[in-house]
């Protein structure tokens, strides 16, 4: 089956510093992708809409300048989280949507930020 | 704007126990409904789904009809597993299919 793969799983940074999170779809082209922070316990909230060779769409609320997305090929959409903080830490997840419209979804990734 | 409720967890079955995690929605039209699954550790992986009111989606032993007259989905085994221990998410997409909408997830425990 069709799989979405994102790295790392686990990162730790400093706080001041950015870090990048990979997300691809290793058997089909993806021309819109996903992505979603899940806080402890909580549910996934939407971040942002990922588009192959455009801008990304951000939800309500999510600092465009600090999450930065790129959709530069369609396998591979990437999350810059720019100068973390502490209260950046949480688990994101990607996905991916199918040329037949299935979600396909990653194995997440956890950053902690110190 | 669309919303998805869930009950609240965590919920804590014996093994063979009969399992049902209610669900209900609010949203503009007929959306696509979905279950999603997350084990420890792991993203989400689709469980289930209907795209349409009366639609029984099933897989593994679970089954959700979705009910356009009471806006609900919920999600029901006969005999759950100690392996079935996960977080359930009841999920909605929008009529254009472009993202989804969670509920809170709830937590199920299987003891043996």
């Amino acid at each position: 089956g069709a799989v979405v793969s994102q790295h790392p799983s686990w990162v730790i940074c400093k706080s001041g510093t950015s870090v990048k999170i990979e997300c691809r779809s290793l058997d089909f082209q993806a021309t819109t992708m996903f992505w979603y922070r899940q806080f402890p316990k909580q549910s996934l909230m939407l971040m942002a809409t990922s588009n192959e060779g455009s801008k990304a769409t951000y939800e309500q609320g999510v600092e465009k300048d600090k999450f930065l997305i790129n959709h530069a090929s369609l396998t591979l959409s990437t999350l810059t989280v720019t100068s973390a903080h502490p209260e950046d830490s949480s688990f994101y997840i990607c996905s991916a949507r199918s040329a037949g419209n299935t979600i396909y979804f990653g194995e997440g990734s956890w950053l902690t930020v110190v | 704007g669309d919303s998805v409720t869930q009950m609240e967890g965590p919920v804590t079955l014996s093994e063979e126990a009969f399992l049902t995690i209610n669900c209900t929605y609010t949203a503009t039209g007929y959306p696509s409904l979905f279950w999603y699954v997350q084990y420890p550790g792991e993203g989400l992986q689709l469980l289930l789904k209907a795209t349409k009111a009366d639609d029984k989606g099933s897989n593994k032993g679970f089954e959700a009809t979705y009910r356009k007259e009471t806006t609900s989905f919920h999600l029901e085994k006969g005999s759950v597993q100690v392996s079935d221990s996960a977080v359930y998410f009841c999920a909605l997409s929008d009529l254009r299919g472009n993202k989804l909408v969670f509920g809170a997830g709830t937590i199920l425990r299987v003891k043996s």
